[in-house]
């Protein structure tokens, strides 16, 4: 069973340029989030999405668009990718509400971005 | 301001005695708070749950207390080994919402 999986697993990007971070889900599960992780300072929530073709806005959306249109995949999309962006992303995903409260989220590997 | 507060960046703690991580929080609208351990170069994995109506659970080695009148649980690892150095995030969330995380907690287990 992969659970979830992130692609790539690492990435130098120069400022400006734009790329999409991958994630799939072979759970069946409902929903899905992007989190960045800076050093010492927690997992922050990106976005988020209920089911295939809802979004929303997490606490730090700003530089970001997401889109889903099969229950499996959730791409994370850098337009404009600046140095504040250098973070590690990470995928994670459940299948409702009351799970969630049981068993929290799934979450894939990661993926560590730099920008320069 | 966050809602989920891990004031301990890093604790070390011999083998085989007790680690105890604490945490607190700030929303007295959570209901279920959630332990997950993330070893480098990995994403966090789920460790531990606790409803709001328990004041403990415990699986195994591991078992976390919930406070609600102080707003503050613990997580205890009994007797620690070395692989559970790792960093410890604690969470929380209302019902129906979404898990917010605290930064983290770096557990050393010293041969």
């Amino acid at each position: 069973n992969a659970g979830v999986t992130q692609t790539p697993k690492f990435r130098i990007l120069k400022i400006g340029q734009s790329m999409t971070l991958q994630c799939t889900q072979d759970m069946n599960h409902n929903y899905m989030y992007w989190y960045r992780q800076d050093p010492g300072m927690g997992l922050k929530l990106i976005y988020y999405s209920v089911g295939a073709g809802i979004t929303d806005k997490g606490e730090v959306p700003n530089g970001y668009n997401v889109s889903r249109s099969t229950t499996e995949d959730f791409p994370l999309r850098l337009e404009l990718a600046a140095p504040s962006q250098t973070s590690v992303y990470f995928c994670a995903s459940s299948y409702s509400s009351i799970s969630q409260a049981n068993y929290g989220y799934t979450f894939g590997s990661g993926t560590r971005l730099t920008v320069v | 301001d966050q809602q989920v507060k891990q004031n301990s960046p890093s604790l070390s703690v011999q083998e085989g005695r007790i680690s105890i991580l604490n945490c607190d929080y700030t929303n007295s609208m959570f209901d279920y708070f959630l332990w997950y351990k993330k070893y480098p170069a990995e994403g966090p994995t789920f460790l531990i749950s606790i409803s709001s109506i328990k004041d403990k659970n415990e699986d195994g080695r591991f078992t976390v207390f919930l406070n609600k009148s102080a707003k503050h649980l613990s997580l205890h690892i009994v007797p620690s080994q070395p692989g559970d150095s790792a960093v410890y995030f604690c969470a929380a969330s209302a019902t129906d919402d979404k898990i917010i995380f605290g930064k983290g907690t770096r557990l050393h287990i010293l041969p």
